[in-house]
C-alpha cells in the first residue's frame, strides 16, 4: 500500500447500530496514526492519536485500534446516534498524509 | 486562546489573480501545517513549519505557491496568477512538538476562481 486508504467510502446506518471503518497505510517507517471526525461546516477533530502496535484508545462510543506491522487501524462506533454523521478521516504522520475518508450518515 | 484562526472565510478572486491566505495557530504551538481539499479528497499536504522553518516544501503544488512563517506565530500561503483549479478549501492546521498530540485544525479558507 503506498497510500492511505479509507473503507467504505460512505456508511448508512440507522441509529442504534454499530459500525467500524477501515483505514490502511503503509506499514514501513511507521510514526503515528490519527483519526480524525469532520462534521459539515466546522473543523477536523483529531479524536486518536495512536503510535503503538496493539494501540487500543476510546472515548465514549468511539473505539479504534492500530496494527502497523500489517497497516491497518479500525475506527468503531457503538450504537450510533444522528449526532456521529460525519466524515471520519485517518492520516499517518511523520508528515501527516490523509485518507479520502469515510463519510457516515445516521438516520433516526 | 481561541484555536487556529483562518483568514478569509471565503474569497473569490479572478483567474491570474494573486490571492494570500492567512492562520494564526495556537500560540503554544510552534509546527504549522497548510492542506488543501477538494470534493471527494481528504487533505492533501501542501506543507509545514517548525517554528519560522519550512521543512518541507516540495509538495507545494507549483511554483505558484508559496508560505511565510516569519517570526514563528502567523502564516502566510500565496498563490500567485490563480488558476480555475486552485478552486479548493485550504486548512490550516497546527500542533505542539509532540508525537501523540493530534493536530488542531482552523475552519479553512474557501478559495473560488472563477
Amino acid at each position: 500500500i503506498l497510500n492511505v486508504e479509507q473503507s467504505p467510502q460512505s456508511l448508512h446506518v440507522q441509529e442504534g447500530d454499530s459500525t467500524n471503518f477501515t483505514c490502511s497505510f503503509p506499514s514501513s517507517n511507521f510514526y503515528a496514526l490519527h483519526w480524525y471526525r469532520w462534521e459539515t461546516a466546522k473543523s477536523p477533530e483529531a479524536l486518536f492519536v495512536m503510535t503503538l502496535n496493539g494501540d487500543e484508545k476510546k472515548k465514549g462510543r468511539i473505539s479504534a485500534t492500530l496494527n502497523t506491522k500489517e497497516g491497518y487501524s479500525y475506527l468503531y462506533i457503538k450504537g450510533s446516534q444522528p449526532e456521529d454523521s460525519a466524515t471520519y478521516l485517518c492520516a499517518r504522520s511523520y508528515i501527516p498524509t490523509f485518507g479520502r475518508g469515510t463519510s457516515l450518515i445516521v438516520h433516526p | 486562546d481561541t484555536g487556529v484562526s483562518q483568514n478569509p472565510r471565503h474569497k473569490i478572486t479572478k483567474r491570474g489573480q494573486n490571492v494570500t491566505f492567512r492562520c494564526d495557530p495556537i500560540s503554544e504551538h510552534n509546527r504549522l501545517y497548510w492542506y488543501r481539499q477538494t470534493l471527494g479528497q481528504g487533505p492533501e499536504f501542501l506543507t509545514y513549519f517548525q517554528n519560522e522553518a519550512q521543512l518541507e516544501k516540495s509538495r507545494l503544488l507549483s511554483d505558484r505557491f508559496s508560505a511565510e512563517r516569519p517570526k514563528g506565530s502567523f502564516s502566510t500561503l500565496e498563490i500567485q496568477r490563480t488558476e480555475q483549479g486552485d478552486s479548493a478549501m485550504y486548512l490550516c492546521a497546527s500542533s505542539p512538538d509532540r508525537t501523540n498530540y493530534g493536530y488542531t485544525f482552523g475552519s479553512g479558507t474557501r478559495l473560488t476562481v472563477v
